[in-house]
Order: C-alpha cells, then sequence, then structure tokens
C-alpha cells in the first residue's frame, strides 16, 4: 500500500539534545512537507521541499533542519536552539506544489522533559 | 496575507443533527480552498475541496461552497454519526503552500 511512514510515533528527549524525525514516502510524490501542530494552533509550516536537494523555509523554520538526499526522504531535526520543541509533527507529501492536495503522515509526538 | 479563520470548538452535537462549521478567508487573488479532517492519533486527510468561486466540494455527505462575495466556505452536513467526530481544518492555498485554521474538535454523541 502506498502511503507516509513517520517514525518514531512518540519520542522524548532531554533540553539540549537534537533529534531527528523520520519520514518516508512510496507515492513517488515530488513535493513534502513539514508541520508543526499545537493545541489550538492549527498546524504550521516548518519545511517544504518541491524537488530533491532542494528546500525551502515555511513560517516557523528556527531550530530546524532537513534534508532531502532522496525522493521518498524528507527528515527534520529538531535542534537544540528550538525553544519549544514539545509538539506534534506532521509530515505530508503532494504530487507537487500547489495542488493542496497533502497525503499526511500518522505523525510523531515529541516530549522534550 | 492569505489566512484562514474558523469557529472555535469543541462543537458537541447528538447523533442525525445538522453541523455546520463555519469558515471565513483573507486572500489576494483567488486561492483554492479545502476542509481536511484529523480522526483521533492520525494525520489529516482530505475530505474535500473547491477550486473557484461558486464551486461545492462534496464527500461522505459534507458539502462546503466557495462563496467569494462573503469570503467563506462553510461546511455542512445534514446528519452526523459518532464515527464524524474528529477535528476539521479549513485551508487554503498560499504561495504554493496551504495555510490551515486552527481546527475546529467536534464531538457527536449517540
Amino acid at each position: 500500500d502506498g502511503g507516509i511512514t513517520q517514525s518514531p510515533k512518540y519520542l522524548f528527549r532531554k533540553e539540549g539534545q537534537n533529534v531527528t524525525l523520520s519520514c518516508e514516502q512510496n507515492l513517488n510524490h515530488d513535493a513534502m512537507y513539514w508541520y508543526r501542530q499545537d493545541p489550538g494552533q492549527g498546524l504550521r509550516l516548518i519545511y517544504y521541499s518541491q524537488i530533491v536537494n532542494d528546500f525551502q523555509k515555511g513560517d516557523i523554520a528556527e531550530g530546524y533542519s532537513v534534508s532531502r538526499e532522496k525522493k521518498e526522504s524528507f527528515p527534520l531535526t529538531v535542534t537544540s536552539a528550538q525553544k519549544n520543541p514539545t509538539a506534534f509533527y506532521l509530515c505530508a507529501s503532494s504530487t507537487g506544489q500547489g495542488t493542496g492536495e497533502l497525503f499526511f503522515g500518522e505523525g510523531s509526538r515529541l516530549t522534550v522533559l | 496575507g492569505n489566512s484562514v479563520t474558523q469557529m472555535e470548538g469543541p462543537v458537541t452535537l447528538s447523533e442525525e443533527a445538522f453541523l455546520t462549521i463555519n469558515c471565513t478567508y483573507t486572500a489576494t487573488g483567488y486561492p483554492s480552498l479545502f476542509w481536511y479532517v484529523q480522526y483521533p492519533g492520525e494525520g489529516l486527510q482530505l475530505l474535500l475541496k473547491a477550486t473557484k468561486a461558486d464551486d461545492k466540494g462534496s464527500n461522505k455527505g459534507f458539502e462546503a461552497t466557495y462563496r467569494k462575495e462573503t469570503t467563506s466556505f462553510h461546511l455542512e452536513k445534514g446528519s452526523v454519526q459518532v464515527s464524524d467526530s474528529a477535528v476539521y481544518f479549513c485551508a487554503l492555498t498560499r504561495q504554493g503552500n496551504l495555510i490551515f485554521g486552527k481546527g475546529t474538535k467536534l464531538s457527536v454523541k449517540p
């Protein structure tokens, strides 16, 4: 079955540690996205990538980094510079930027202790 | 810039009640409009969309009409079920990306 796989589903980290969230898709989609979801805030765009080896900052990129070395993969690193990293992180993909039709993974919940 | 405002929840209804979730938008140009749904513990799924004024999107008994004159895209369903309990997000396109509203939680009681 085609889809998007995020891992881990739950992650705990200590303050000052970097953590990397995995996102893999087998939909052959060109565009991939990372969103952050906080209670009462909706979804906010962190980074997006339209093509391999290229990515752009979204609205809240500070304290995060990404890479897009393969079409299927778009990992997100939450660095120690992110001041409030505890959140639910959602990865998505689409056939191309601008369609608005995103396919989402099930999310990763990060808790900083 | 483009933005979306949704009615705040939570919304609690009895089974078979009529549902309306309000969504208004601010945009330059003519964005496409979307409703996404998030069931507990899951990611979001596209529920319906409309790409131009007066278009009506529909799916699974839900409907929404793109109203340019009132800049609205309200979600409606004539008879909700317990299985419709979820968080609903209105969204629009901005420079090729999606901008989401804050979400409205719907709880349907048997």
